[in-house]
């Protein structure tokens, strides 16, 4: 089975802190993904990465960052964390291919104060 | 363009009777479809999908649905709900764009079971 581990299930932390946000799969999946959840929302894509170095914005990139030095490991980070982040957090990956679907990390929920 | 509707954001069942949750798409090109379910402070985790084979798809927990092109439609049925069904429920629609996927998701049906 894969796993996509995120490294924290819960983080609490100030407003204009620095955050990174870790994820990491084992099943040599060349695309990964961060993705936010909130209520009513659904799930709305931040950054995704489908090659080592390689990342592409997705539909709500500002305020963050991501980068992807090893094939396994895409980390998210919060350049100067606001309230307005405060959310859950969910990172994936899938193979390259066509129509392969993503597999979930169990998410970090993140309380920005 | 491409998009994906969950017409109903709460369903509400009785333990041992049918579930139905709704799943409308836009799309310009042969989508392929997925249903996931995310249970409480989990992530995500794939019922099942379609990809242009067989119209109807079963999936794992005794989920299956059907993919209806004339009704843009893929809806999801079980039929007998069991208490651990309770959980959110996201349709997807993805299709291959500039060499990406291209992924959109439902905005979740929260499952409610009553014993």
């Amino acid at each position: 089975d894969v796993k996509v581990t995120q490294s924290s299930r819960y983080l609490v932390k100030r407003t204009g802190e620095k955050v990174f946000l870790e994820c990491v799969q084992d099943m040599d999946h060349e695309n990964m993904f961060w993705y936010r959840q909130d209520p009513g929302l659904g799930l709305r894509l931040i950054y995704f990465s489908y090659d080592v170095k390689m990342k592409e914005k997705g539909d709500i990139p500002e305020g963050y960052s991501v980068s992807r030095e090893k094939k396994e490991r895409f980390s998210l980070i919060l350049e100067s964390a606001s309230t307005n982040q405060t959310s859950m957090y969910l990172c994936a990956s899938r193979p390259g291919g066509n129509v392969q679907p993503q597999h979930f990390g169990d998410g970090t929920r993140l309380s920005i104060l | 363009a491409q998009s994906v509707t969950q017409l109903d954001s709460h369903v509400s069942v009785s333990e041992g009777t049918p579930v139905l949750l709704r799943c409308n798409y836009s799309s310009s090109y042969s989508p392929s479809l997925f249903w996931y379910v995310q249970h409480p402070n989990k992530g995500l985790q794939l019922l099942l999908k379609y990809t242009s084979a067989a119209t109807l798809v079963k999936g794992i927990n005794g989920f299956e649905a059907e993919f209806k092109k004339s009704e843009t439609s893929f809806h999801l049925t079980k039929p007998s709900a069991h208490m651990s069904d309770a959980a959110e429920y996201f349709c997807v629609v993805t299709r291959n764009s500039g060499g990406y996927q291209k992924v959109t998701f439902g905005t979740g049906t929260k499952l409610q079971v009553i014993p």
